[in-house]
This record gives structure tokens, C-alpha cells and sequence, in this order.
């Protein structure tokens, strides 16, 4: 079966800081990795996907993941976090085939000025 | 190119009752997939619609039951309601058999239960 783990339920940084969120996967198949963006009372909207292409993966507002298969990780990091950046971000897999998404906790990112 | 949009947007029922909230996929997709997403968790899989027959599963129960229609839209159907069935419930479409596996996700519809 596959599955996230997202360490850290809350990361607090301050504005210009490096952010880093932590994914570790669990798939016995080559998965397809995604990181997801919660705005307050929002759907989630999507930042980056890796698909089994390059490991380096650049997503939008500035955010990037490494996929480290030796590792099993897929952490999401931006050089320099800013205030917008607040919110709740979710690491999620794919078997591939039904497109269904199994979903980590979650991790809280607050930004202080 | 419309979004995924979701209705209503609020909604509060009693214990028992039955509900049902409506989903309309993104322009071009065809695939349809409902999360609920419990207060301070991420989203749980419930079920996956393409070509109106469901295609996917997640655990829970058949009181669960979703429809989707010629035009892609999409219904979640939840019978006899429990305290528990309080959640965010997200609508998120795809096109399926383009390698895309990319799902665009409605605002959601939150769902409290009294």
C-alpha cells in the first residue's frame, strides 16, 4: 500500500527564511508525487508534481521538491519564504493508474514578519 | 477555461438526515474524484467517477454514494448523516489517459452535522 508521512505538523520561519517540508513516501511501484497548497476556507491548489521525469521538480511561487528515491523523500523547499506563503501544504501519491491521491496530514507553515 | 466549481457552499443537517452536494469538473475533464477532508487532516479518498461508472473506491461506507453525469458533473450522495460525516468535502477533476495526473480541486463544500 502506499502512503505519506509528513513530519512536522507546524514549521515556523521568518520572512526571507528558508523553508523546508518534509515528505517521506512509501510505494512499492514507481509513484507519481505531488505537493498541494491550502488557503483558509479553500480547496487546495496544486504546486508541483513529480511524474517520473526529472528528480529536480519547480513548481509556481517560487517552491521546488527533490525526489530522492534512495531516501524515499520528497521535501518541498523555497530559499526565501514569505508572508503569502502561510498556510497548510499537503504531500500527496498516486498509484498512477486511477489518479486517486492518498494524502499526508499536512503541515502547518507559519511566516513571521 | 472554467474551475472546478462546488455547491452549496455551506451547508448543516441533523443527525439522520440525508444530503447531497454537486460538483462541476473543470472544462475538458472527465474524471471526477470526491475527498472528505475531517477538520486538521488532509483529504480522504472516497470514491472516483469516469464515464459515469465508479472507478475507485476508498473505505467508506456504501451510505456513500456518488452519480456522475453525461456533462462530467458530479453528485455525492450521503445517507442517514452521523456527527462524524461533519468535514470539508472536496470535488477535484482530472483527465483521465493523458499522463497528466494532475487534479484540479473545487473550493470545497463544508458539511456540519448537528
Amino acid at each position: 500500500a502506499q502512503s505519506v508521512t509528513q513530519l512536522g505538523s507546524h514549521v515556523s520561519v521568518s520572512e526571507g527564511a528558508l523553508v523546508l517540508l518534509r515528505c517521506n513516501y512509501s510505494s512499492s511501484v514507481p509513484p507519481y508525487l505531488f505537493w498541494y497548497v491550502q488557503y483558509p476556507n479553500q480547496g487546495l491548489q496544486l504546486l508541483l508534481k513529480y511524474t517520473s521525469a526529472a528528480t529536480l521538480v519547480k513548481g509556481i511561487n517560487g517552491f521546488e521538491a527533490e525526489f530522492k528515491k534512495s531516501e524515499t523523500s520528497f521535501h518541498l523547499t523555497k530559499p526565501s519564504a514569505h508572508m503569502s506563503d502561510a498556510a497548510e501544504y499537503f504531500c500527496a501519491v498516486s498509484p498512477g493508474k486511477s489518479d486517486k491521491l492518498i494524502f499526508g496530514t499536512g503541515t502547518r507553515l507559519q511566516v513571521f514578519p | 477555461e472554467t474551475g472546478v466549481t462546488q455547491s452549496p457552499t455551506h451547508l448543516i443537517k441533523t443527525r439522520g438526515q440525508q444530503v447531497t452536494l454537486r460538483c462541476s469538473s473543470q472544462s475538458g475533464h472527465n474524471t471526477v474524484s470526491w475527498y472528505q477532508q475531517a477538520l486538521g487532516q488532509g483529504p480522504q479518498f472516497i470514491f472516483q467517477y469516469y464515464r459515469e461508472e465508479e472507478n475507485g473506491r476508498g473505505n467508506f461506507p456504501p451510505r456513500f454514494s456518488g452519480l456522475q453525469f453525461p456533462n462530467y458533473s458530479s453528485e455525492l450522495n450521503v445517507n442517514a448523516l452521523e456527527l462524524d460525516d461533519s468535514a470539508l468535502y472536496l470535488c477535484a477533476s482530472s483527465l483521465s489517459g493523458t499522463r497528466s495526473y494532475e487534479q484540479y480541486f473545487g473550493p470545497g463544500t463544508r458539511l456540519t452535522v448537528t
